[in-house]
């Protein structure tokens, strides 16, 4: 069964915007990761945070998380049209990973 | 290169028949999984391996089999018990079981029952 749910389903944005995806969960976890998957293609690992970790950076990707609102939100900033790709939050406790429904983003030129 | 691969791209499987999709790694990694994921839904996980020759059902195990006889193999068989076998299926791998150092993923292979 899946443990997050991204938020929105979907997001529509023009590039050099920034693009903000959310993602809720049910229970504990001891880490949370974000991956992207374009079209017919397999999934990227993008970035890791740990529950013990409120903040993360990897170039343009922000990513926070709040252990108490069991929330995690990914920031893309100055977005480009190749970031258009579905984008899945996962949630990791004692090596069970879930995956959620994913958001799916378009970025246009 | 280190990755995963995934074979075939695509497979049209006919009623009642057996297939086996592959997928195989070069990365040294004791992990490895296989999700299937339907149209905008997100990956459900069907067996997973920790170890050569063991495997653990994962959620929607039924109507799939799977093997693991070598380290970097770990083919998945949809079996003619399996009702809708129409998805998008993805092998997974990783370091060992836990997920702390991420999963690398194959392209996928799409299995069409016609």
């Amino acid at each position: 069964s899946q443990q997050g749910e991204e938020d929105p389903q979907a997001l529509s944005i023009q590039e050099g915007e920034n693009a903000t995806m959310n993602c809720s969960y049910k229970t504990s976890i001891n880490n949370l990761q974000w991956y992207r998957q374009n079209s017919g293609r397999g999934l990227v690992h993008l970035i890791l945070i740990r529950s013990n970790e409120r903040e993360k950076h990897s170039g343009r990707l922000r990513v926070t998380l709040d252990t108490s609102k069991k929330s995690s939100s990914l920031l893309i900033t100055a977005s480009r049209a190749a970031d258009t790709a579905s984008y899945f939050c996962a949630t990791e406790d004692n090596n069970d990973m879930r995956f959620g429904a994913g958001t799916r983003l378009t970025v246009k030129p | 290169d280190g990755g995963i691969t995934q074979s075939p791209k695509y497979l049209f499987r006919k009623e009642g028949q057996n297939v086996t999709l592959s997928c195989e790694q070069n990365l040294n990694h004791d992990a490895m999984y296989w999700y299937r994921q339907d149209p905008g839904q997100g990956l459900r996980l069907i067996y997973y391996s920790q170890i050569v020759n063991d495997f653990q059902k994962g959620d929607i195990a039924e109507g799939y089999s799977v093997s693991r006889e070598k380290k970097e193999s770990f083919p998945l068989t949809v079996t003619s018990a399996q009702k809708n076998p129409t998805a998008f299926y993805l092998c997974a791998s990783s370091i060992r079981v836990s997920a702390f150092y991420g999963y690398t993923f194959g392209s996928g292979t799409r299995l069409t029952v016609v």
